[in-house]
């Protein structure tokens, strides 16, 4: 089964507007941490935000917030007054505490932002 | 700048061919991760190393092994090369390997085209 289900292969968004991207998780894990990265055409990854399971409170990061719904396993980020630099693929990754230390990524979503 | 360095940024070989990938940590990370990118396989874990030592094995060919120094420094080797093993190959590193919070930073990755 995916451990990481991002749905959205593309999305658009006209700029200065917000955008979620969303991402669901799979774990039986109690111990968990969930990261999105950026990346853009040039290929490297840029970390954006972090959020633990134990963590009370959604992650933010300037104009990046994590939508956690723990219930649900999900984990959608959601990127306030969007610019275009924004436009990058988006991925969704989990660490889980019982296991390596290693990332497990989803299959991504192709952001693009409209001028 | 991640403060994560690997050479060469591109790599073209033929089929049957070996290469190897090199990668410097940020200062003060002890603990290396290996990933591909492929455009069917998405982003995978490959392997992990901390201070020297194996720590985690993911997707790996038999056809791949890796090691990292006592500088730190890690390398990647892959032989047998075949037309599916193109692809961007990131070395990612971080302070250390227990805690869910450590964030990985992600080198700029090392294009990798079999022919």
């Amino acid at each position: 089964a995916q451990k990481i289900t991002q749905t959205q292969p593309g999305m658009f968004v006209q700029e200065k507007e917000a955008v979620t991207l969303d991402c669901t998780y799979d774990t039986s894990d109690p111990s968990y941490g969930l990261f999105w990265y950026k990346q853009p055409s040039s290929g490297e990854m840029i970390f954006l935000i972090y959020q633990g399971s134990y963590d009370q409170q959604n992650a933010t990061e300037g104009r990046y917030s994590l939508n956690f719904q723990k219930a649900r396993k999900s984990a959608n980020l959601v990127i306030s007054a969007s610019q275009l630099g924004d436009s990058a693929m988006y991925f969704c990754a989990m660490r889980e505490f019982g296991s390596a230390r290693q990332l497990t990524f989803g299959s991504g979503t192709q952001l693009t932002v409209l001028p | 700048d991640s403060g994560v360095t690997q050479t060469p940024k591109h790599l073209i070989t033929a089929t049957g061919q070996r290469v190897t990938l090199r990668c410097s940590p940020r200062s003060g990370d002890l603990s290396v991760y290996w990933y591909q990118q492929s455009l069917d396989q998405g982003l995978q874990f490959l392997i992990q190393y901390y201070n020297g030592e194996e720590r985690a094995k993911g997707n790996i060919l038999e056809r791949f092994s890796a090691q990292q120094f006592p500088d730190l420094h890690s390398e990647l080797n892959l032989s047998s090369l075949e037309l599916g093993d193109s692809a961007l190959y990131f070395c990612a590193s971080s302070v250390a390997t227990v805690g869910l919070a450590h964030e990985q930073f992600f080198g700029p990755g090392t294009r990798l085209t079999v022919l």
